[in-house]
């Protein structure tokens, strides 16, 4: 496909289980992001890859989340012991590296996570 | 730090009726500013973009947005709205490439809904 594809779409975790979500991005894009949405809220940052390299991990919450991009395509969001409050909307974006100019973020449909 | 507030969670607006959704934002740097909008049940898309040059941007739909740097706003404007505008709308601000780190602040949404 053309666009930014995330799977699965819908997850439901027990508290304290392990959750991996899946994002590939637009062929050819070397940047990645990801940002998580709750409900009501905007979407907030969480972390940025170029290519392979995780330059900001700066949104990420809590150490029980982890992000890795290993041959700079796909692209797995971690989070380890889920908790309540991690339920949200996660949002994989992806977009191309022009220099001199800001690059559109084409967003994947999103992986609703639901923590029971 | 950069944040941005939409005043507005919801705005009802009859059918043709002109409509404004609010934004304004703050930061210390000049940035690039966005408004996305996501149908039901589908993903962001960007819908127009102020990067620099005229102050006043147009998207193919209709909508028209105008930077206001001394009053740090971005409000969205529609002269006449149509059923196939009820969507989520949401502002957002990127303080440029930091190494290529295009991320972008959300709002925190408005839900325009449009009454027959």
């Amino acid at each position: 496909g053309a666009g930014v594809s995330q799977s699965p779409r819908y997850k439901v975790a027990k508290r304290g289980q392990d959750v991996a979500l899946r994002c590939d991005p637009i062929s050819g894009h070397v940047s990645l992001f990801w940002y998580q949405q709750a409900l009501g809220q905007g979407p907030e940052f969480l972390t940025y890859f170029q290519n392979e390299a995780q330059l900001d991990k700066s949104g990420l919450p809590s150490d029980r989340f982890f992000a890795e991009r290993p041959e700079g395509s796909v692209s797995t969001l971690k989070i380890q012991r889920t908790q309540q409050e991690d339920s949200a909307v996660y949002l994989c974006a992806s977009s191309q590296r022009t220099s001199g100019t800001h690059n559109e973020q084409f967003f994947g449909p999103g992986t609703r996570l639901t923590v029971l | 730090a950069q944040s941005v507030t939409q005043l507005d969670s919801q705005v009802p607006v009859f059918e043709e009726a002109p409509v404004e959704l609010r934004c304004n934002y703050s930061s210390s740097v000049s940035v690039y500013l966005f408004w996305y909008v996501q149908y039901p049940n589908q993903g962001l898309q960007l819908l127009l973009k102020y990067l620099s040059g005229s102050t006043l941007v147009e998207s193919i739909n209709g909508f028209e947005a105008e930077f206001n740097k001394s009053q740090t706003s971005f409000h969205l404007r529609k002269p006449s709205v149509h059923i196939s505008d009820t969507a989520e709308y949401f502002c957002a601000v990127s303080e440029g490439a930091n190494f290529g780190n295009e991320k972008l602040t959300f709002g925190t949404g408005t839900r325009l809904t449009i009454i027959p």
